[in-house]
């Protein structure tokens, strides 16, 4: 079965410093890879995913994330945090694309951007 | 193109009564999913739809419940709610099976009291 580990259900980063927000998974399969970003009263939206090819994917407002898969990892970063980045992350996983299986999001990460 | 339209956007109700909600997805998606979102459990797979069909469920009991319309709307129902279903409950919709895009809704927040 599939899972995701968030590392942190709070992280907070001063405005202007490193982002990086933590995420691992377990899938029996190459896996398909997802951040997405969730603002206060608001559904959420796609950041960025890795599918194949590039294990660096570059995604909006900054972010980038790496596939590792010697250490099953998928890490968020943004190299300089704005204030409007103070949301809710979700990291999720499926195995495939056509949707036979169901993506699984982790339990989230809430980022607060110190002034 | 409008987003994804959940209704209502709050709802309280009282344990034991049912409650429906609705979900119009972007025209032209015909796969619809389904979460439960609560603080510290993060986002819950619920089912999902497509083509009226029901492609995949998780492991919530059988008083949640969905179904899809022709037109690719989507409504789910809660019977005999618990304390325990207070949730945001949101809804996805993507272009086609592939999936490998989520467009959400702002969800409906649900507290039974």
């Amino acid at each position: 079965a599939q899972s995701v580990t968030q590392l942190g259900s709070h992280v907070s980063v001063s405005e202007g410093a490193l982002v990086l927000l933590r995420c691992n998974y377990s899938s029996s399969v190459p896996p398909y890879l997802f951040w997405y970003v969730q603002y206060p009263n608001q559904g959420l939206q796609l950041l960025l995913k890795y599918t194949t090819g590039a294990t660096l994917v570059k995604g909006i407002n900054g972010f980038e994330a790496e596939f590792k898969k010697s250490e099953t990892s998928f890490h968020l970063t943004k190299p300089s945090a704005h204030m409007s980045d103070a949301a809710e992350y979700f990291c999720a996983v499926t195995r495939t694309l056509n949707r036979d299986d169901k993506i699984i999001f982790g339990k989230g990460t809430r980022l607060h951007i110190l002034p | 193109k409008a987003g994804v339209t959940q209704t209502p956007r709050y709802l309280i109700k009282t344990r034991g009564q049912q409650v429906t909600l609705s979900c119009s997805p972007i025209s032209g998606h015909r796969s619809v999913s389904w979460y439960q979102q609560t603080p510290g459990q993060g986002l819950q797979f619920l089912f999902e739809y497509f083509s009226e069909t029901q492609r995949n469920k998780g492991n919530f009991p059988g008083r949640f419940s969905g179904r899809q319309f022709s037109n690719s709307r989507s409504e789910m129902n809660v019977s005999t709610l618990e304390l325990g279903d207070s949730a945001l409950y949101l809804c996805a919709s993507s272009s086609d099976r592939g999936g490998e895009k989520l467009f959400f809704g702002s969800g409906t927040q649900l507290s039974v009291l």
